[in-house]
């Protein structure tokens, strides 16, 4: 079955070190999406892509890049990280056509100390 | 880019109540979609509506998308403890991409 995995699960992190979360989907979706989840801020979109080589900046991009080297990857990189960046982080997946149902992974938990 | 509200952002109801949550736009919408998000899980996407005044249904769900696509209701009759969990609307934020509301949190009381 087609799936949506994000590595690692938990992170603990010291302040200022880079960090990189995983997502790797196997539904062979055009569409990918990075959010962060915070108490009381829902869902907000850090960066997305269309397909490969595509990158975009969502509502809430500083600090954080991604690359787009193929069709089931999105690694999102935090290049110092802060504790303001201390969140769930989300990957999602959608297909380039029709209803554009987001396929969300189980997320990671990243704690900046 | 486009803002959505719902409200209310908690709500606690005794079992076999109903419960119902509201996503509000100032701007007119092409579809919304409704997510559910169980406690310690991820979101699951639940259904898109794109019609002036679709109305759909999935067993105990009702799902409404308002006469001017302006808004939107989700309504659950007579509530399950499978029914606890985080309910978000989202809404075309541009191509191919969506805002979500900030969710309303359901908490069922056996």
């Amino acid at each position: 079955d087609a799936e949506i995995t994000q590595s690692p699960r938990h992170k603990i992190t010291e302040t200022g070190r880079q960090v990189t979360l995983a997502c790797h989907q196997t539904w062979n979706h055009n569409n990918m999406f990075w959010y962060r989840q915070d108490l009381g801020h829902g869902l907000r979109l850090i960066h997305y892509s269309y397909g490969v080589q595509d990158t975009n900046k969502g509502e809430v991009s500083d600090g954080y890049s991604v690359s787009r080297s193929n069709t089931e990857d999105l690694p999102l990189t935090l290049e110092s990280a802060a504790s303001s960046q201390t969140s769930v982080y989300f990957c999602a997946s959608s297909a380039l056509a029709g209803v554009n149902e987001q396929f969300f992974g189980p997320g990671t938990r990243l704690t900046v100390l | 880019g486009q803002q959505v509200m719902q409200i209310p952002q908690y709500q606690h109801v005794q079992e076999g109540e109903d419960f119902t949550t509201y996503c509000n736009s100032s701007t007119t919408l092409s579809n919304i979609q409704w997510y559910k998000q169980r406690p310690g899980g991820h979101p699951v996407f639940l259904i898109q509506l794109v019609k002036s005044g679709e109305v759909k249904k999935q067993k105990r769900l009702t799902f409404q998308f308002g006469e001017a696509k302006k808004n939107s209701s989700l309504h659950i009759t007579a509530t399950q403890t499978t029914d606890v969990g985080t309910y978000f609307c989202a809404v075309s934020g541009g191509y191919q991409k969506v805002t979500f509301g900030t969710g309303t949190k359901l908490q069922v009381i056996p």
